[in-house]
């Protein structure tokens, strides 16, 4: 059974920094592409940030390129993301989530952990 | 960057009514669609891929449709348990993008 577990959501002050982590299992981690999704309060879905299966590619939205970092540790299979320079408006839920080969879609989501940022 | 756009906002209905829900593209994304039902405090979980294919475990009354820019979910009969938010997914290159929702509510 697939299983996809994020941690690591907080209270942080604007301007400040958080890692996310999503432990994965069920799976051949380091055959898949994996993304963060985050959906801010009352908001609908947005893509974050995708990297390959192999760690070498990365892609970010608009909204935190320069700001964020995601990463992976194939050896752990778990997902992170270093979250930087923080500002009200990355207060969301994160959810970790899993993409088959060469798709354009996400076949299993995680649980979702909460950011808040906020002095 | 393609812009997805869903409709309505909001779906009234009542259990074992049919469900009809929208979602257009700002431009042609060939087949590559995808649909997801969301309920608060859970995983979205993926409905439809490549605009028709129901995924693993989906139920026969879910069905997508359309090419292009045009698409379309739709549930054949409410269950309790379909009331949700559902959105719809593209990817362009390296871009990957969510209309704004549709809720589903009972009427």
């Amino acid at each position: 059974e697939v299983q996809l577990l994020e941690s690591g959501g907080n209270l942080v002050q604007p301007g400040g920094s958080l890692r996310l982590s999503c432990a994965a299992s069920g799976f051949t981690f380091s055959s898949y592409a994996m993304t963060w999704v985050r959906q801010a309060p009352g908001k609908g879905l947005e893509w974050v940030s995708t990297i390959s299966d192999g760690g070498d590619h990365t892609y970010y939205a608009d909204s935190v390129k320069g700001r964020f970092t995601i990463s992976r540790d194939n050896s752990k299979n778990t997902l992170y993301l270093q979250m930087d320079s923080l500002r009200a408006e990355d207060t969301a839920v994160y959810y970790c989530a899993k993409a088959p080969p060469h798709s354009s879609y996400f076949d299993y989501w995680g649980q979702g952990t909460l950011v808040t940022v906020s002095s | 960057e393609i812009v997805l756009t869903q409709s309505p906002a909001t779906l009234s209905l009542s259990p074992g009514e049919r469900a009809t829900l929208s979602c257009r593209a700002s431009q042609s994304v060939s087949y590559s669609l995808a649909w997801y039902q969301h309920k608060p405090g859970q995983a979205p979980r993926l409905l439809i891929y490549n605009a028709s294919n129901r995924a693993t475990g989906i139920p026969a009354r879910f069905s997508g449709s359309g090419s292009g820019t045009d698409f379309t979910l739709t549930i054949s009969s409410l269950e309790p348990d379909d009331f949700a938010v559902y959105y719809c997914q593209q990817r362009s290159s390296n871009w990957w993008t969510f209309g704004q929702g549709t809720k589903v509510e009972i009427k």
